[in-house]
């Protein structure tokens, strides 16, 4: 049971280069969300999705874009790398509402924009 | 919208002993839960307790356990016999239960570093 993997770990971008940050969950979790962690400021919500094809904003979308084709599957994706998109980003999914367990956690991958 | 706050950037404990990091949280809702998150040098995120907000009982699971104040909206957590391995960042964090999609909103976090 591999809960929810996220690739790559670490990585390194130019300014205005592009990449996408892999998540996959085995759970079959109807919820998954992407979160950046910033030092000193906690985890930030960038989207969530309910289902496959459905997504939604969270706290600080700007600059990225998600897309859920299948209940598996939550790609990140950065268009233009800016140096304030350096952070840790998670992936997390959860089995849906008014389930009292938290979140299942990826391992998080460290993005630098240099 | 929901806060949460830890006011305590860091905290320091000598091994063996009790700690208790602080939590405060506002919101207007009566039906959530509340959890407190790990995170090790190692960056994985892992669930130490929970809380129901229907729930009286303070929530304990083995050394950890909360103090939930409803109607102060405080949510300590306190560590007891304090380990090694217990030195780690904390995130308090809050979760709606009336159609809020199961979003959780964090608060800053706590470093606790121990002593030994």
């Amino acid at each position: 049971n591999a809960g929810v993997t996220q690739t790559p770990k670490f990585r390194i971008l130019k300014i205005g280069q592009s990449m996408t940050l892999q998540c996959t969950q085995d759970m079959n979790h109807n919820y998954m969300y992407w979160y950046r962690q910033d030092p000193g400021m906690g985890l930030k919500l960038i989207y969530y999705s309910v289902g496959a094809g459905i997504t939604d904003k969270g706290e600080v979308p700007n600059g990225y874009n998600v897309s859920r084709s299948t209940t598996e599957d939550f790609p990140l994706r950065l268009e233009l790398a800016a140096p304030s998109q350096t952070s840790v980003y998670f992936c997390a999914s959860n089995l849906g509402d008014r389930v009292r367990n938290g979140y299942t956690f990826g391992s998080g991958t460290r993005l630098t924009v240099v | 919208a929901q806060t949460v706050t830890q006011s305590q950037p860091e905290m320091s404990v000598q091994e063996a002993e009790t700690v208790t990091l602080s939590c405060t949280y506002d919101t207007s809702e009566s039906d959530y839960y509340l959890f407190w998150y790990k995170q090790p040098p190692s960056r994985q995120m892992i669930l130490v307790i929970r809380q129901e907000a229907y729930k009286q009982q303070n929530a304990t699971e083995n050394r950890f356990s909360v103090n939930f104040q409803k109607a102060a909206k405080s949510f300590s957590l306190k560590i007891s016999d304090s380990q090694l391995g217990d030195a780690a960042m904390y995130f308090c964090a809050y979760r709606s239960e009336s159609g809020a999609n199961s979003k959780l909103t964090f608060g800053k976090g706590i470093t606790l570093s121990v002593r030994p």
